[in-house]
C-alpha cells in the first residue's frame, strides 16, 4: 500500500530535550516536506527537499533541522525544542513539487 | 506574497443539505488550485484540484470551478452526508516558488 508514515504520532517531551519525528514514503518520491499546523494559522511549511541531499527552508524553518540522506526517509529534528513548538506536524511527499502531495497521519508534539 | 483566504468555520450543516465553502486566492501568474480535505485523527488527502482557468475540479459529489475573474474556487457539493465531517483546506501552488500554500481551513459539521 503507498504510503507516508510517522512516527512517533504523539509525543510529550520537555524543553530542550533533542527529539527526532521520523517520515518514510514507500512511493519512491523525489519531493517531501513538511509541515505544522495550528489552530487559525493553517498548515505552513517548516523544510522542503527536492531529492537526496537537496535540502531547502520552508517559510518557518527556525528551530528545526532535516536531512535527506535516502531517498525514502526525511526526518525533522528538534535540536533544543521549546513550547512554542508545540504543534500538529504533517511529513508530505509526491514526485515533483508540482503535483499532488501524500500526507502523513500526523505527529502531535506537546513541549513542556 | 501569494496567498489563500477561505471562510471561518465551522459550518454546520443537516444531513442533504448543500454545502458551500468560499475561497479566494491571491497571485502572481496562474496557480494551480486545490481543496485538501482532513478527516478526524488523519492526514490531509487530496480531494480536487484545477489547473487552469475555468477548469472545473470534482470528487465524490464535490466540485470547484477555478474562476480567474473572482480569483476564487469555492467547495460545492449539492448534498452533504455525515460522513462529509472534516476539515477542508483550500491550497495554491505558487509558480514562483513551487510552493503549495494552503489557507487555514474550515472545518464542517454534518448532523443527522
Amino acid at each position: 500500500e503507498a504510503q507516508v508514515t510517522q512516527n512517533p504520532r504523539y509525543l510529550i517531551t520537555v524543553t530542550g530535550k533533542k527529539l527526532t519525528v521520523t517520515c518514510s514514503q514507500n512511493m519512491n518520491h523525489e519531493y517531501m516536506s513538511w509541515y505544522r499546523q495550528d489552530p487559525g494559522l493553517g498548515l505552513r511549511q517548516i523544510y522542503y527537499s527536492m531529492n537526496v541531499e537537496v535540502t531547502d527552508k520552508g517559510d518557518v524553518p527556525e528551530g528545526y533541522k532535516v536531512s535527506r540522506k535516502e531517498k525514502r526517509n526525511f526526518p525533522l529534528i528538534l535540536e533544543s525544542p521549546s513550547p512554542n513548538q508545540t504543534s500538529l506536524y504533517f511529513c508530505a511527499s509526491s514526485h515533483t513539487d508540482q503535483e499532488t502531495q501524500y500526507f502523513g497521519p500526523g505527529t502531535r508534539l506537546l513541549v513542556l | 506574497g501569494d496567498s489563500v483566504t477561505q471562510m471561518e468555520g465551522p459550518v454546520t450543516l443537516s444531513e442533504e443539505a448543500f454545502l458551500t465553502i468560499n475561497c479566494t486566492y491571491t497571485a502572481t501568474g496562474y496557480p494551480s488550485l486545490f481543496w485538501y480535505v482532513q478527516y478526524p485523527g488523519e492526514g490531509l488527502q487530496l480531494l480536487l484540484k484545477a489547473t487552469k482557468a475555468d477548469d472545473k475540479g470534482s470528487n465524490k459529489g464535490f466540485e470547484a470551478t477555478y474562476r480567474k475573474e473572482t480569483t476564487s474556487f469555492h467547495l460545492e457539493k449539492g448534498s452533504v452526508q455525515v460522513s462529509d465531517s472534516a476539515v477542508y483546506f483550500c491550497a495554491l501552488s505558487d509558480n514562483n516558488t513551487d510552493k503549495l500554500i494552503f489557507g487555514t481551513g474550515t472545518r464542517l459539521q454534518v448532523f443527522p
